[in-house]
């Protein structure tokens, strides 16, 4: 059970480039999302969706897009990379609002925008 | 919009002692659910111990208890006996039962020192 798995792990971006951050999970999650973490900060919200083609902007959505064309997978693409964009992304599913569930997080992307 | 407040930076705290970690939250709704995370220097997010708003009794999760005052809109995080492995930055974050999708507003953080 390999539950969320974001690729790649660590990636430096020359400024105006361009890259696909991956994110599958296999636990039939319909709750997905994309945070970032940037340093002395907490977490800050991207995109979401709530299942396979439906997707919404959170916090920060500037200067990324997502898909989602299936349960199992939610890329976040960033176009014309900025040094702004230097951060920690992470990727998370949940089943269910309700209940209380908490998120599956993946182990995080470490991005650098030079 | 809900806000998470995390006023302590840095907690440092010797095995097997107690340490206390405080967040306290802004929203107007009633039904909801806080979390504590726990992101080691692995990077990796991992699910500490919730708390549902209309449990008035405090979650406990092994060595790891919260007090949750509702009315003050107070959350803290204990962390008895504590070991060496529980080094790590420390979120809470709060997620709406009422709408909002399930997204999670997080804290900044307290970074827990563990001495030996």
């Amino acid at each position: 059970n390999a539950g969320v798995t974001q690729t790649p792990k660590f990636r430096i971006l020359k400024i105006g480039q361009s890259m696909t951050l991956q994110c599958t999970q296999d636990m039939n999650h319909n709750y997905m999302y994309w945070y970032r973490q940037d340093p002395g900060m907490g977490l800050k919200l991207i995109y979401y969706s709530v299942g396979a083609g439906i997707t919404d902007k959170g916090e920060v959505p500037n200067g990324y897009n997502v898909s989602r064309s299936t349960t199992e997978d939610f890329p976040l693409r960033l176009e014309l990379a900025a040094p702004s964009q230097t951060s920690v992304y992470f990727c998370a599913s949940s089943y269910s609002t309700g209940e209380g569930y908490g998120y599956t997080f993946g182990s995080g992307t470490r991005l650098t925008v030079v | 919009a809900q806000t998470v407040t995390q006023s302590q930076p840095e907690m440092s705290v010797q095995e097997a002692e107690t340490v206390t970690l405080s967040c306290t939250y802004d929203t107007s709704e009633s039904d909801y659910y806080l979390f504590w995370y726990k992101q080691p220097p692995s990077r990796q997010m991992i699910l500490v111990i919730r708390q549902e708003a209309y449990k008035q009794q405090n979650a406990t999760e092994n060595r790891f208890s919260v007090n949750f005052q509702k009315a003050a809109k107070s959350f803290s995080l204990k962390i008895s006996d504590s070991q060496l492995g529980d080094a790590a930055m420390y979120f809470c974050a709060y997620r709406s039962a009422e709408r909002s999708w399930g997204k999670l507003q997080f804290g900044a953080g307290t970074q827990v020192v563990v001495t030996p």
